[in-house]
């Protein structure tokens, strides 16, 4: 049973801190790895895709994985209140066509 | 460009009726995947289709059923609906069957009583 897990949270962070949130899969024959996020009662929107070791950069979002250690991570810098939401780590392994595995999500809240 | 499309947006049904719901994807993009999300939980993988024919099938009972057509959208059956299939649906769009990016359309929340 491939599986990805999440701490639940809630993870809470002053405006303006980095948050972080962190993801671990089960199965080493992994290929592809996303973060979304997710806004109450909305449906997941892609923020970021990392497919190879080491970390990717987008704006305020920084996804690093280490494949050794079954480890998937989402940097958010200068955090504001409208990053409050639920972050989705996805998973696709090799042979599964474009199934993705969810974990159950971390969620974030910003505060004032 | 527009985004993923689904209809209907809510849905309430009675046990054992059936339903259908519909997903057009981005344009240009050739796979549907659907996805079933019940509260608290991450999306699960019920069926992804290519280019009409079926890529993947998740775990879930033959009361569900899916068909993609020419134009690339997609149809989600669910027969015989327990209280238990209350959930948000989801169609997610890609452009290839086993790489990219999927993106989601906004889901179709069904509701059984």
């Amino acid at each position: 049973q491939k599986e990805v897990e999440q701490n639940s949270g809630p993870l809470s962070v002053p405006e303006g801190a980095i948050a972080s949130l962190n993801c671990t899969y089960s199965d080493r024959v992994s290929q592809s790895f996303f973060w979304y996020r997710q806004y109450s009662g909305k449906s997941p929107e892609l923020i970021m895709s990392i497919y190879s070791n080491g970390d990717k950069e987008d704006g305020r979002f920084t996804a690093q994985l280490n494949k050794a250690s079954q480890y998937v991570s989402l940097l958010i810098r200068d955090s504001q209140p409208s990053d409050s939401a639920t972050y989705l780590c996805a998973v696709r392994y090799e042979g599964g066509g474009n199934k993705l595995t969810f974990g159950t999500g971390t969620q974030l809240k910003v505060e004032l | 460009d527009a985004g993923v499309t689904q209809s209907p947006t809510h849905l309430i049904k009675t046990r054992g009726q059936h339903v259908t719901l519909r997903c057009s994807p981005i344009s240009g993009h050739k796979s549907v995947s659907w996805y079933q999300q019940v509260l608290g939980q991450g999306p699960q993988f019920i069926f992804q289709y290519y280019e009409k024919e079926e890529r993947g099938r998740g775990n879930f009972p033959d009361r569900f059923s899916a068909r993609q057509f020419p134009n690339y959208s997609s149809e989600l059956n669910v027969n015989a609906l327990l209280l238990g299939d209350s959930a948000l649906y989801l169609c997610a769009s890609s452009q290839a069957p086993g790489g990219g990016e999927q993106y989601f359309g906004p889901g179709t929340r069904l509701t059984v009583t």
